[in-house]
């Protein structure tokens, strides 16, 4: 599937536990992110990477770990999940320069945290 | 920390009306500005972007930048109740944006 997807759509898990949500683009997109969206916040930045191997945190990252060994592919992982990061999550693309340039959204996780 | 703000609505037009939507920015430096439409349910899909140097019109959307009161806006003619929606403003900070929490538009017919 060409553009940018997001795996699982839906997740319920429970306090404690490690998830990993995936993200996966065709574009070869240098620069991809992780926000997550609740009520009254918008976009939070989680963490944003340039390139493979090079990562860096955004406004809320406590809590979450990321890694991109490859271009085209930028997981999150919750390693010890809690309610407070029961939310909507977005990863999202771009071609370079990550303020400067559209950025590509894809569908979605929504993660309950029971 | 840079900030964007947004009334979060929602404001409601008729059909037909302009849909007046602001922002406001706190970094003095940002040169690059985004507005965003998200239904509900579904991700942000771009519809404007404007830089510093000036103003952008497309189709019945205009974003407008007053570089001085550190405002963008975005204006939508002729509403229609597909324009109904959360409008995410967006603020270059760097290699990342810094998005506001989004308006709620609804269009009445």
């Amino acid at each position: 599937d060409a553009g940018i997807t997001q795996s699982p759509r839906y997740k319920i898990t429970e306090t404690g536990r490690q998830v990993t949500l995936m993200c996966h683009q065709t574009w070869s997109h240098s620069y991809m992110f992780w926000y997550r969206q609740d009520l009254g916040h918008g976009l939070r930045l989680i963490y944003y990477s340039a390139a493979a191997d090079i990562t860096d945190k955004g406004e809320v990252p406590d809590g979450y770990v990321v890694s991109r060994s490859k271009t085209e592919n930028f997981p999150l992982t919750l390693e010890s999940a809690t309610r407070s990061q029961t939310s909507v999550y977005f990863c999202a693309s771009t071609v370079t320069s990550g303020g400067n340039n559209e950025q590509f959204f894809g569908p979605g996780t929504r993660l309950t945290v029971l | 920390q840079k900030e964007v703000e947004q009334n979060s609505g929602p404001l409601s037009v008729p059909e037909g009306a302009i849909a007046s939507l602001n922002c406001t920015y706190s970094d003095r430096g940002s040169q690059s500005f985004f507005w965003y439409r998200q239904y509900s349910g579904k991700s942000p899909e771009l519809i404007m972007f404007i830089y510093s140097n000036g103003d952008k019109e497309d189709g019945r959307f205009t974003a407008q930048l007053n570089k001085a009161s550190q405002y963008v806006s975005l204006l939508i003619r002729d509403s229609q109740p597909s324009d109904s929606a959360t409008y995410l403003c967006a603020v270059n900070g760097g290699n990342k944006l810094v998005f506001g929490a989004g308006t709620i538009l609804r269009v009445k017919s």
